[in-house]
């Protein structure tokens, strides 16, 4: 049974750094193919690919937001953990932590993490 | 950049048939993937590689495609499909990207 849980703070200051951790079960991250990525959502708006790490160590990043994220894994914990830099109110939203499939979709979805940024 | 296109809503009376079109000029290249998020809930995947329904999604979803437009189809409509649907594709370098959703209302 394939289960990913995000964790984090819930509230983050304009300016501070967001690390949410991604901890997962029921597949890993070594295996050929598999990858997980982070999805975000703004409350009442549509769903944004932040980054993704893969089974043979690539990365990749949203273009519009690849300065501020920085993606990395454990495959000894089952851990992935996202990190973005210098949040800012627009970057509250729920966060996604999900297994993507290398050929391009997203099979299995983490319940989320509501991140407000405010002071 | 890359992206998708959605119309915003689509309404529908219950047993008839709805329609969800997604645009995108990498849509004859690049797979194409529908989910479907209801209220308070993560989104579920319900077409996958444009026609392809996961296990345990109702055979009344079905998926196509034609030229840049790929289309979820429901086929009689129940209340419980009420939700936003997002397509989803991936980019060839290796990024993903969502439209922006569909709301769709079952009257």
């Amino acid at each position: 049974q394939v289960t990913l849980r995000e964790s984090g703070p819930a509230l983050v200051k304009p300016t501070q750094t967001l690390t949410l951790t991604c901890t997962f079960s029921g597949f890993s991250l070594t295996s050929r193919e598999m990858c997980v990525s982070w999805i975000r959502q703004p409350p009442g708006k549509a769903l944004e690919w932040l980054a993704r790490v893969d089974w043979d160590d690539d990365i990749y990043y949203s273009t519009s937001l690849k300065t501020r994220l920085t993606i990395s894994k454990d495959t000894s914990k089952n851990q992935v953990v996202l990190t973005m830099t210098n949040m800012d109110p627009v970057d509250t939203a729920t966060y996604y932590c999900v297994r993507d499939q290398e050929v391009g979709y997203f099979d299995y979805w983490g319940q989320g993490t509501l991140v407000t940024v405010s002071s | 950049s890359y992206e998708l296109t959605q119309p915003p809503s689509v309404s529908v009376s219950p047993g008839q048939t709805a329609r969800i079109t997604c645009s995108g000029d990498a849509l004859p290249k690049q797979y194409a993937y529908w989910y479907q998020q209801k209220p308070g809930q993560a989104p579920v995947l319900v077409i996958y590689q444009y026609i392809k329904r996961p296990s345990g999604i109702p055979e009344r979803f079905s998926g196509s495609r034609s030229g840049t437009t790929v289309t979820l189809t429901i086929s009689g409509v129940q209340a419980e499909d009420e939700a936003d649907y997002y397509c989803q594709s991936a980019h060839s370098s290796g990024t993903r990207v969502f439209g922006g959703g569909t709301k769709l209302t079952v009257l």
